[in-house]
Formats: structure tokens, sequence, C-alpha cells
């Protein structure tokens, strides 16, 4: 229950495709969702975030869409770059326990020039 | 820089050696926690401090790991006599949790990679 299963594993992109990276969960006390970005060698930097009375949040190029009853959520970057490619982790937390913040295995984003 | 930042950056060491890592949160962070990483997977939860107060350390992965954070703000990991299995990145993360509850948002230092020989 305490999982986040995330897919594709890998995905290659044109540039200015749309990515779309898929999570989901079954523990239905998580609240809060948030998306982080890594690139080789460096920290995991978060990205986006959103808690589940939301449907849907927009930051830029990013966008989160959430769908509570199927829960699941998804990552979508609009107008992929080169410099997007890095792998992605969706995570989730439950309640204020630090020990409830899971993350995803990853997906590897290559969008060639 | 204001960011968490760990030391060192990278770590090699031959099987059966103790090492230590050093985190440096932000400075106004409550919360510091240590995660493992090893190649092609998310951060695996290992241990975090609520200011001084260690809250969970069950995820631990064995005797030979333990943390301090002794005046609630740098922290420290060691791993003692280290095994090969143990080669990963080992990442620090801060975060402000407030009294009235709210979202938590964590950020990363860069991570201390360390390879047993």
């Amino acid at each position: 229950q305490q999982q986040v299963k995330q897919s594709p594993q890998s995905l290659i992109v044109q540039k200015g495709g749309i990515s779309i990276i898929n999570c989901a969960y079954e523990n239905t006390a998580f609240d809060y969702f948030p998306w982080y970005q890594q690139f080789p060698g460096k920290g995991p930097a978060l990205l986006i975030a959103i808690r589940p009375d939301v449907s849907e949040k927009k930051e830029g190029r990013f966008t989160i869409s959430f769908n509570k009853s199927a829960k699941q959520f998804s990552l979508h970057i609009m107008d992929s770059q080169p410099g997007d490619s890095a792998t992605y982790f969706c995570a989730a937390r439950r309640d204020n326990y630090g020990q409830n913040f899971v993350f995803g295995p990853g997906t590897r984003l290559s969008v060639l020039p | 820089d204001t960011g968490v930042s760990q030391n060192p950056r990278h770590k090699i060491t031959k099987r059966g050696q103790n090492v230590t890592f050093r985190c440096d949160p932000i400075s106004e962070h409550n919360r510091l926690y240590w995660y493992r990483q090893t190649l092609g997977q998310g951060p695996e939860f290992l241990t975090y401090f609520q200011n001084e107060a260690q809250l969970e350390k069950s995820r631990l992965l064995s005797d030979r790991f333990s943390a301090e954070r002794p005046k609630g703000s740098f922290s420290t990991l060691e791993i003692q006599r280290t095994e090969q299995g143990d080669s990963a990145m080992y990442l620090c993360a801060s975060s402000l949790v407030r009294a009235s509850g709210g979202q938590e948002t964590q950020y990363f230092g860069p991570g201390t990679r360390l390879l047993v020989l």
C-alpha cells in the first residue's frame, strides 16, 4: 500500500513534443504528490506538486493531472526540450509523517534535438 | 548558496571500513531526511529527524547504519563495516514543517556517492 508505481521506465520524445509520465498509487491516505527532476550526478529537484483536492496544476510547460477516483496522476511536459532530458520521479506522502514519503522508480526521459 | 550541502561528494572505501557522511540542511529547516538511491531506482527512505529527535529509524538497512543530528542542525550518517552492497548514492533532504500543517517540500542535496571495493 505504500508503493507508487510509475511508467514508462524510459521515454524518448522529439523536441517540441509532449512527454507524458504516469503514476499510480494504492493508499488513499496519501495527501501530497510531488514530481522531482534529477540530472545525472545531482540530487532530485522539486518540479511541481499537487494535492488531491485539485485535478490539475500547471506551471509553465509542466502540468500535473490528478485523478483521485482512479488513484492516478501524471506529468505532462509540453514543448519538450533537450534540456528536459533527465530522470523524473513521482512521489507521494501520507499525512505529516516523514517516513511515509515514497518515490516511484523513475522515468528516464530523452528529448531528441 | 543556501541549499542543502553534502560532504564528501564521492567516497571510495574498502570492504570492512567505516564511513561517515555529513549533511548540512537549509538553515531554517526543522526536518532532515536520509535516503539511499541505487542505479535506476527512486530514493529509498532510511531515517529522518525533526530538529534533533530521530523520529523514525526502523528503515535503516541494518544495525551497521546509524545517523545523528546532535544539535538539530547538520547530520551525519555512518556505515560501519561496509559491504559491497552498500555502494549507492546517499541523499540528504531537508524541509520546513509547520505545526499548522500544510504542504511539506523536501529539498535534496547533491548526494554522496559511495563505492565499496
